[in-house]
């Protein structure tokens, strides 16, 4: 199974900050025929689902405003908010698609300063 | 707008089955070329992919779990469900059922709320 790797495990960020997390996978989930990282990023707050933030590493969701940004490739992601909202209070995941069974990251828990 | 929803008991005992299904609605589960996934989250802790399944039946399982789950379709209800057997205190959690966004290899981009289910005498 591929492993996922978050960092760090929580992270306190005052408002307007930057807050970035990390994550790291055992190994490559980029696909070389189409050049794709087959990474995602999820937000869920208390009491809700997952939402998709971020697929393919770095292609945002619809709707997911545009202080959420991913990057990296192969085996090294992050997932950038380039300036902390309250509502952006929740635990991320990343997850990898690449093969099954699909994994994802413990989670990191981002919390205001 | 697609939505989804978790069914089912919210509490099973020890060493029967688990049994859910999830009704999809604003879009029918066998138009496109979309899978279907469960995932799980035990109370406080991370997800974990159960399986996931296409409309023509075609499945793809954890292997941590495949002896004992069992996802199947039935497109005249728009519903796909899950089967756990022989279910412990470990499988108590937080079921959601998903669609991927495109084919099995691809990320989950609709949720249902999710439903938990206790495994307790």
């Amino acid at each position: 199974d591929i492993v996922m790797t978050q960092s760090p495990d929580s992270l306190a960020v005052s408002l307007g900050e930057r807050a970035t997390i990390n994550c790291k996978s055992s190994q490559s989930v980029l696909y070389r025929s189409n050049n794709q990282n087959y990474l995602a990023w999820y937000q869920q707050k208390p009491g809700q689902p997952p939402k998709l933030l971020i697929y393919w590493a770095s292609t945002r969701e619809s709707g997911v405003p545009d202080r959420f940004s991913g990057s990296g490739s192969g085996t090294d992601f992050t997932l950038t908010i380039s300036s902390l909202q309250a509502e952006d209070v929740a635990v991320y995941y990343c997850q990898q698609y690449y093969t099954t069974p699909y994994t994802f990251g413990q989670g990191t828990k981002l919390e205001i300063k | 707008q697609m939505q989804l929803q978790e069914s089912g008991p919210g509490l099973v005992k020890p060493s029967e089955t688990l049994f859910l299904t999830c009704t999809v609605s604003g879009g029918s589960i066998s138009s496109s070329s979309f899978y279907w996934g469960w995932i799980r989250q035990p109370p406080g802790k991370g997800l974990e992919w159960v399986g996931s399944i296409y409309f023509s039946g075609t499945t793809h399982y954890n292997p941590s779990l495949k002896s004992r789950v069992t996802i199947s379709v039935d497109t005249s209800k728009n519903q796909f469900s899950l089967k756990v057997n022989s279910v412990t205190a470990a499988d108590t959690a937080v079921y959601y059922c998903a669609r991927h966004r495109g084919s099995y290899r691809d990320c989950l981009d609709y949720w249902g709320q999710g439903a938990l289910v206790t495994v307790s005498s």
